[in-house]
């Protein structure tokens, strides 16, 4: 069965901190990579995304790092706010698959 | 205002008896799908949708069922079989340009 497996459970960061969540894969076809935020109630929307030919994405305060060779992907939140309190899915894919493989989820609490 | 909708938000039902969730869409968006989801086990894959008429079963398709008559409606049914209903059901349709999933603002099923 395909997986993605992300890490931590959940995670506190006082504000103005760094956020790091983890995710690995095991399907080597996986092509593309999403982060999803969801907000208590709402349902998840898409954040920021890479594929696997770059190492880097920035899109503001938020970068995923990948690391192709190790099977690896991670969601950094710079300089957190309390209003990135949200639970975080990693997600992948293969190509135009319709099927989205997801992660478990972090829950993460920025604290003032 | 394009966007994903479910109704109602908040659903209860007695044990034993079908309850139908609404999902419509109004992004013209030709595939749509059903999730599940329940702390700690992120979301779930329940039956996907790529054209009117035709669905496939997602990874816990047992005691649910769904239609496709319309392109823009992708109604699913929780079944008095499925063992353990009582959770956070999400609807996403999928653009046909990147391929990204959308995702409506959910409907929290408890059956009793």
């Amino acid at each position: 069965q395909q997986q993605v497996k992300q890490s931590p459970q959940s995670l506190i960061v006082q504000k103005g901190g760094i956020s790091i969540i983890n995710c690995a894969y095991e399907n080597t076809a996986f092509d593309y990579f999403p982060w999803y935020q969801q907000f208590p109630g709402k349902g998840p929307a898409l954040l920021i995304a890479i594929r696997p030919d770059v190492s880097e994405k920035k899109e503001g305060r938020f970068t995923i790092s990948f690391n192709k060779s190790a099977k690896q992907f991670s969601l950094h939140i710079m300089d957190s706010q309390p209003g990135d309190s949200a639970t975080y899915f990693c997600a992948a894919r293969t190509g135009s698959h319709q099927k989205v493989t997801f992660g478990t989820g972090t829950k993460l609490q920025v604290i003032p | 205002d394009g966007g994903i909708t479910q109704s109602p938000k908040y659903l209860f039902r007695k044990e034993g008896q079908n309850v139908t969730l609404s999902c419509e869409q109004n992004l013209n968006h030709d595939a749509m799908y059903w999730y599940r989801q329940d702390p700690g086990q992120g979301l779930r894959l329940i039956y996907y949708s790529q054209i009117v008429n035709d669905f496939q079963k997602g990874d816990i398709a047992e005691g649910y069922s769904v239609s496709r008559e319309k392109k823009e409606s992708f109604p699913l049914t929780v079944t008095s079989a499925q063992k353990n209903p009582t959770a956070f059901y999400l609807c996403a349709s999928r653009d046909r340009v990147a391929y990204e999933q959308y995702f409506g603002p959910g409907t929290r099923l408890t059956v009793t």
